[in-house]
């Protein structure tokens, strides 16, 4: 059942403290994306890959880090450098193309602060 | 910023009627595609149109894109409870490799 899983659904950080998302595809897709998700709005981009051992900051990167050290996990971590973590975290991919970048979404992580 | 806006920001409609709302974007774009969210959930790709397409069909949806005017529709027919999600639309940039830009959305409920 191919897929994009993202684990675990619901989370919560302590002040200080650092957590990571896990995103896992078993698409054979080569980029893949994380946005944060506030209520109410639109997604932004926080960091994104187009290629294993490669990524790129997004809109929103401060705070946060990623790694991408095998083509099917693109694992981000919140750490206590971002102040307002509350949020609804998407991971996606996609296979880069020509202009086509049509997004496959996980299922979603809520952060919250306890 | 090159995000697009939505409008309406919300919308509510009984079974039967139709649906549309509109997105604007403000730079030139390769594509424009229309993304539907149930609450809590992940997003899942609607449709696709590209730069030099006009409208486009997929089952009880319609899209048109204006390209002059920056903006696109998003028309859903004989809308049905389970159409009741978030829509929104993203615009792939001319000038960005893949990253899309997504609007704030629209919120539909469809009531029986």
């Amino acid at each position: 059942d191919g897929g994009i899983t993202q684990s675990p659904k619901y989370l919560f950080r302590k002040e200080g403290q650092n957590v990571t998302l896990s995103c896992e595809q078993n698409l054979n897709h080569d980029a893949m994306y994380w946005y944060r998700q506030d209520p109410g709005q639109g997604l932004r981009l926080i960091y994104y890959s187009q290629i294993v051992n490669d990524f790129q900051k997004g809109d929103i990167a401060e705070g946060y880090s990623v790694s991408r050290e095998k083509k099917e996990s693109f694992p981000l971590t919140v750490t206590s450098a971002q102040k307002n973590p509350t949020a609804f975290y998407l991971c996606a991919s996609s296979f880069p193309g020509q202009g086509t970048e049509k997004l496959f979404f996980g299922s979603g992580t809520q952060l919250s602060v306890l | 910023s090159q995000q697009g806006e939505e409008d309406p920001q919300a919308l509510s409609i009984q079974e039967g009627e139709n649906a549309t709302m509109n997105c604007s974007y403000k730079t030139s774009i390769n594509n424009l595609q229309w993304y539907r969210q149930n609450s809590g959930r992940g997003l899942v790709h609607l449709i696709l149109i590209r730069s030099n397409e006009r409208e486009k069909h997929s089952g009880r949806l319609r899209v048109t894109l204006d390209t002059s005017k920056k903006s696109s529709s998003l028309l859903i027919t004989a809308s049905r409870a389970a159409d009741t999600a978030s829509y929104f639309c993203a615009h792939v940039t001319t000038d960005s490799w893949g990253k899309l830009q997504f609007g704030a959305g629209t919120q539909v409920v469809v009531t029986p």
